[in-house]
């Protein structure tokens, strides 16, 4: 079980849209369609921002949004806004009742 | 309002066993959902460690099940992990959490979280 790969950072302007995309395999990402996302700012708890690859928790921001193509996954954030820099962290359902984190990307608000 | 709260020694020696509580408020363990602890090394990404439901049945990151254990103790609201021979490598914030979905079906996803707790290994 590795880590999946994600993209170390991402920037953009206020009000842009940017995406984080998510690589695994046909073991992980692939092979279900579940995969939630994570925000963490410094010194904090991740949150949960996406599951089941698309699906929002209540009181997330719309403007969150996720995909799944392949063995890739995305997390697109439009209409940037400073309070969305922070870390990102996929995580996917890796058969077996077990779970695998990607390696997270910083994202930064130019 | 769901809230964990992590508690356990900060440092440990290596080859000892790391152990940590999660206690639970504002939902009783035994009415449902799986329950789970999260670790991140300094300045590095999460790592899932493991996964217990309200019943007891356990699911472990397959990297470290020879040295996991999770238990639940629904009378004091609680749940535990227990990590032996620890090196190192085992340096990390350990979060509890609770997963509003189904851990065994797949769609595992930590609605609720501790605020975290270091523990170091070192001599």
């Amino acid at each position: 079980q590795s880590a999946l790969t994600q993209p170390a950072s991402v920037s953009g302007s206020p009000g842009q849209s940017i995406t984080i995309s998510c690589t695994g395999t046909s073991s992980d990402v692939g092979g279900y369609n579940y995969v939630s996302w994570y925000q963490q700012h410094p010194g904090k708890a991740p949150k949960l921002m996406i599951y089941d690859v698309s699906k929002r928790p209540s009181g997330v921001s719309n403007r969150f949004s996720g995909s799944k193509s392949g063995n890739t996954a995305s997390l697109t954030i439009s209409g940037l806004q400073a309070e969305d820099e922070a870390d990102y962290y996929c995580c996917s359902y890796a058969g077996s009742s077990t779970y695998v984190f990607g390696t997270g990307t910083k994202v930064t608000v130019l | 309002q769901v809230q964990l709260q992590e508690s356990g020694p900060g440092l440990v020696k290596p080859s000892e066993t790391l152990s940590l509580t999660c206690a639970v408020s504002g939902y009783s363990i035994s009415s449902g959902y799986y329950w789970g602890w999260i670790r991140q090394p300094p300045g590095k990404g999460l790592e899932w460690i493991g996964s217990i439901y309200h019943s007891g049945s356990t699911y472990y990151n397959p990297s470290l099940k020879s040295r996991v254990t999770i238990s639940v103790d629904t009378s004091k609201n609680q749940f535990s992990l227990k990590l032996s021979s620890v090196t190192a490598a085992d340096t990390a914030v350990y979060y509890c959490a609770r997963s509003g979905g189904d851990c065994t079906g797949g769609s595992c996803r930590f609605d609720y979280w501790g605020q975290g707790t270091l523990v170091t290994v070192s001599s």
